[in-house]
């Protein structure tokens, strides 16, 4: 069927370590991808997008890479902060409005 | 951050009560949507507007009703909220129909006994 989702629902990492989240999807129709965190008590918050005519992007500290061969999705977080930890979700868009999300990885960052 | 305001907040109310959620947005963008948010779900679209008084159901809407009588202002109303309704509610914004990020509101934690 159709979905978008992770492959670990928890990543625990040391700070100033790299990150890696990554994201499945299914339909390869789909165009635009979206990354967001989301710190508890608060609304999913835009990192970085990139469109299907893109292998990489690069944002401050943040990377995704999208490979449509396998229909996979990954962001880099460089020099893992604290304060990056949170819960990650990825994001597709399958067209008119239709923006999918996936449950959501947990990075946790300790000192 | 995007200027959303969602109000109220938190709520608490009872089992057959209606309720409406506010988005407020000061961004002056044309679309507007309301999502939940469920242990083990990602974000599920309940309806979505394309403007003022254009609206669209999402893949959820069974049970809400929406209006957007003003470009800023984008409201969820549940007539007879039910128990399978309590969740956190979001709203997001954004300048185009794809291709642009949505921006999210913090959110409406609303719990109905």
């Amino acid at each position: 069927g159709e979905s978008v989702g992770l492959h670990l629902p928890t990543l625990s990492v040391q700070e100033g370590d790299n990150s890696i989240i990554n994201c499945a999807y299914s339909n390869s129709a789909s165009d635009y991808f979206i990354w967001y965190k989301q710190e508890s008590g608060k609304g999913p918050q835009f990192i970085i997008d990139i469109r299907s005519n893109m292998d990489k992007r690069q944002g401050q500290r943040v990377t995704v890479l999208l490979n449509k061969t396998v229909k996979h999705l990954s962001l880099q977080i460089a020099a893992t902060q604290p304060g990056d930890s949170a819960v990650y979700f990825c994001a597709e868009n399958r067209g008119f409005q239709k923006l999918v999300f996936g449950t959501g990885t947990r990075l946790l960052v300790s000192p | 951050d995007a200027g959303i305001t969602q109000s109220p907040r938190h709520k608490v109310t009872e089992t057959g009560t209606p309720v409406t959620l506010r988005c407020h947005q000061t961004e002056n963008h044309r679309y507007m949507y309301w999502y939940r948010q469920d242990p083990g779900h990602g974000l599920r679209l309940i309806h979505y507007s394309y403007g003022v008084k254009d609206t669209d159901k999402g893949e959820v809407s069974d049970g809400y009703s929406v209006s957007r009588s003003k470009t800023e202002d984008f409201l969820l109303t549940l007539e007879s909220a039910t128990s399978s309704q309590t969740s956190v509610y979001f709203c997001a914004i954004s300048e185009d129909i794809s291709n642009q990020p949505q921006h999210f509101g913090d959110g409406t934690r609303l719990s109905i006994l």
